[in-house]
């Protein structure tokens, strides 16, 4: 899997939009970028995922450059709910690649 | 639906100890199983995965085991727990057209 790199943590007012970004420049053709997110003592939570064109589900949005050499990932109004640890992973979507955690982006959500 | 189980939720345990953990996927066949370890304070690490009973792949030499005796069940064991060993464990199935999902862990503390 390609590396990507993150910041090591990000503030955000409750309500307000959080932009998350991630650089993977080394990033294959053939590889995706997957969005999770960890809350404090829980399990990964899968939050969106892309190949090259932007995506949105009911979490969030995925927004990836024409290159493909980064991403952002938006929460449209953040709560405090949304307090976690992001990892942007990039994987082969098909057949059984392993999932590679960095460390990830700690995002704070404060009233 | 696909639902992971893994217990217990938290476990102490003296050190020299033996160790069983145990995860088992419901509503899907044939899936990929992982096993993490999370350190305090640091990321997500692989430590076994396996795509069918009895393969056990392993990402890093150390004092544990992982066995697959049946389907979707994955067990993650070791003979003589060391105080490294103390962390929070996460089991993970994905298959093809899935995306990973995660237990709710288990938090070991060798004492």
């Amino acid at each position: 899997d390609a590396k990507t790199t993150q910041p090591t943590s990000m503030d955000c007012a409750e309500g307000r939009a959080a932009n998350l970004p991630c650089n993977h420049s080394t990033i294959s053709g053939n590889e995706y970028v997957y969005w999770y997110r960890q809350i404090h003592s829980q399990g990964p939570q899968y939050i969106i995922h892309g190949l090259k064109n932007n995506e949105t589900n009911e979490m969030a949005s995925l927004i990836i450059t024409e290159d493909r050499k980064s991403s952002t990932l938006i929460l449209p109004h953040a709560t405090l709910r949304d307090t976690a640890v992001y990892y942007c992973i990039v994987r082969v979507a098909t057949g059984y690649s392993t999932l590679t955690f960095g460390k990830g982006t700690m995002l704070l959500v404060s009233p | 639906s696909q639902t992971i189980h893994q217990w217990p939720a938290t476990l102490v345990q003296p050190v020299g100890s033996p160790l069983s953990l145990e995860c088992t996927v419901e509503g899907t066949s044939n899936p990929n199983l992982y096993w993490y370890r999370q350190a305090a304070g640091r990321g997500l690490q692989l430590l076994f995965y396996s795509v069918g009973i009895g393969q056990i792949s392993s990402e890093v030499p150390q004092n544990l085991s992982a066995s697959r005796p049946q389907d979707r069940q994955f067990i993650l064991s070791s003979k003589k727990l060391l105080l490294s060993d103390s962390g929070f464990y996460l089991c993970a199935w994905t298959r093809e057209g899935y995306g990973y999902t995660f237990g709710s862990g288990t938090r070991l503390t060798v004492v």
